[in-house]
């Protein structure tokens, strides 16, 4: 069966310092990676996703970046965290184009990041 | 420009009554559509789906009904369980990067 890991669950940084969240994906080969953000009440806002290794699309300009180094790894980045960007960060996959793809995805556990 | 609407944000239903959760959307290229649910401080899980070459889906409890020339889905929840409070996401797609809407917060009281 397929898992998705992501870490940290919680965070709290200050303005100003970098970051990285990091998911990871088990049971599957080259599934779609997506990473989404839940600012309070809002809807699921995509942010990045990725059909394959060094292959990234990005849905909104920001401060933020992704990379997928490996298959199943897939890492959301910036060097200058700003208030804005405090949220929960989710983490998804779906199968692969060609897997007998369906649209559904599959969503990790979350990240919280506050930023002070 | 929000292309998939959920126009409650709450809904309040009695346990063992049904609920039922509407979404709009306008772009007429999406044709698969899907139904999350999350509860707080965890990620949405995969609920119910449905392609737009049908007009009913139904699996156990759940049943979600598309009305393809109104742009319009619901999902009914017959009866309702304390259990299945929480947000519900509807989202469409016409790829693999689907639009979501921004969630109906249901609670089943009992």
């Amino acid at each position: 069966s397929q898992t998705i890991h992501q870490w940290p669950a919680t965070l709290v940084q200050p303005v100003g310092s970098p970051l990285s969240l990091e998911c990871t994906v088990e049971g599957t080969s080259n599934p779609n990676l997506y990473w989404y953000r839940q600012a309070a009440g809002r809807g699921l806002q995509l942010l990045f996703y990725s059909v394959g290794i060094g292959q990234i699309s990005s849905e909104v300009p920001q401060n933020l970046s992704a990379s997928r180094p490996q298959d199943r790894q897939f890492i959301l980045s910036s060097k200058k965290l700003l208030l804005s960007d405090s949220g929960f960060y989710l983490c998804a996959w779906s199968w692969g184009f060609g897997q007998g793809a369906s649209y559904e995805q599959y969503f990790g556990p979350g990240t919280r990041l506050t930023v002070t | 420009d929000q292309q998939v609407k959920q126009n409650s944000p709450s809904l309040s239903v009695q346990e063992g009554r049904i609920s039922i959760l509407n979404c709009d959307y306008t772009n007429s290229m999406f044709d698969y559509f899907l139904w999350y649910k999350k509860y707080p401080a965890e990620g949405p899980t995969f609920l119910i789906s449905i392609s737009s070459i049908k007009d009913k889906n139904e699996d156990g409890r759940f049943t979600v009904f598309l009305n393809k020339s109104a742009k319009h889905l619901s999902l009914h929840i017959v009866p309702s369980q304390p259990g299945d409070s929480a947000v519900y996401f509807c989202a469409a797609s016409g790829s693999y990067i689907p639009t979501f809407g921004r969630g109906t917060s249901l609670i089943v009281h009992p």
